[in-house]
């Protein structure tokens, strides 16, 4: 089975810090997502990959940034954490069309 | 774009009971369509999908079928379990066959004893 790891369940940061993120997976799969997990608002995406060094914008990726260097991570970095920011995260990778996602166990981040 | 609509929870079920969690999508073109679980504190799993019109999809005794002439794609399972008690997402892939899926809102199921 494919796995995908993040590499926290839960953090807790400091308003103004810089978070990291990090996400492996171990299936070779090309395309790698973040999404967050807010109640009443289901998942949002932030940025996707299909390739290394490639990344897109979702849907909410103002106030995030990622990093692609090898096909296997994909890392989410908060470049200033909000408070705003406290949320689920979740990671997720795929092979190609029809075949849906692999996710992690999300990492729950709080932000005081 | 690329939409999907789920019935909103929570719902709330003897154990044994019928369960049924509606679905229905927008998509241009033949999207892939999926239900994934999330159980308690979890990331999400993918339960069931189906690829093309008419595929029902099944595993741990849910099933859902693919209907294109409804847009539909609802989830039912003929006697749930209280180990059944999870968050449910409908899912489909997005316009001109991005990868990206495109997810309903969820729908929180209890199921008491």
């Amino acid at each position: 089975d494919v796995k995908v790891t993040q590499s926290s369940r839960y953090l807790v940061k400091r308003t103004g810090e810089k978070v990291f993120l990090e996400c492996v997976q171990d299936m070779d799969h090309e395309n790698m997502f973040w999404y967050r997990q807010d109640p009443g608002l289901g998942l949002r995406l932030i940025y996707f990959s299909y390739d290394v060094k490639m990344k897109e914008k979702g849907d909410i990726p103002e106030g995030y940034s990622v990093s692609r260097e090898k096909k296997e991570r994909f890392s989410l970095i908060l470049e200033s954490a909000s408070t705003n920011q406290t949320s689920m995260y979740l990671c997720a990778s795929s092979l190609n069309r029809g075949r849906g996602y692999t996710f992690g166990s999300g990492t729950r981040l709080t932000v005081v | 774009g690329n939409s999907v609509t789920q019935m909103e929870g929570p719902v709330t079920l003897s154990e044994e009971a019928f369960l049924t969690i509606n679905c229905t999508y927008t998509a241009t073109g033949y999207p892939s369509l999926f239900w994934y679980v999330q159980y308690p504190g979890e990331g999400l799993q993918l339960l069931l999908k189906a690829t093309k019109a008419d595929d029902k999809g099944s595993n741990k005794g849910f099933e859902a079928t693919y209907r294109k002439e409804t847009t539909s794609f609802h989830l039912e399972k003929g006697s749930v379990q209280v180990s059944d008690s999870a968050v449910y997402f409908c899912a489909l892939s997005g316009e001109g066959g991005s990868e990206k899926l495109v997810f309903g809102k969820g729908t929180k199921l209890t199921v008491n004893p």
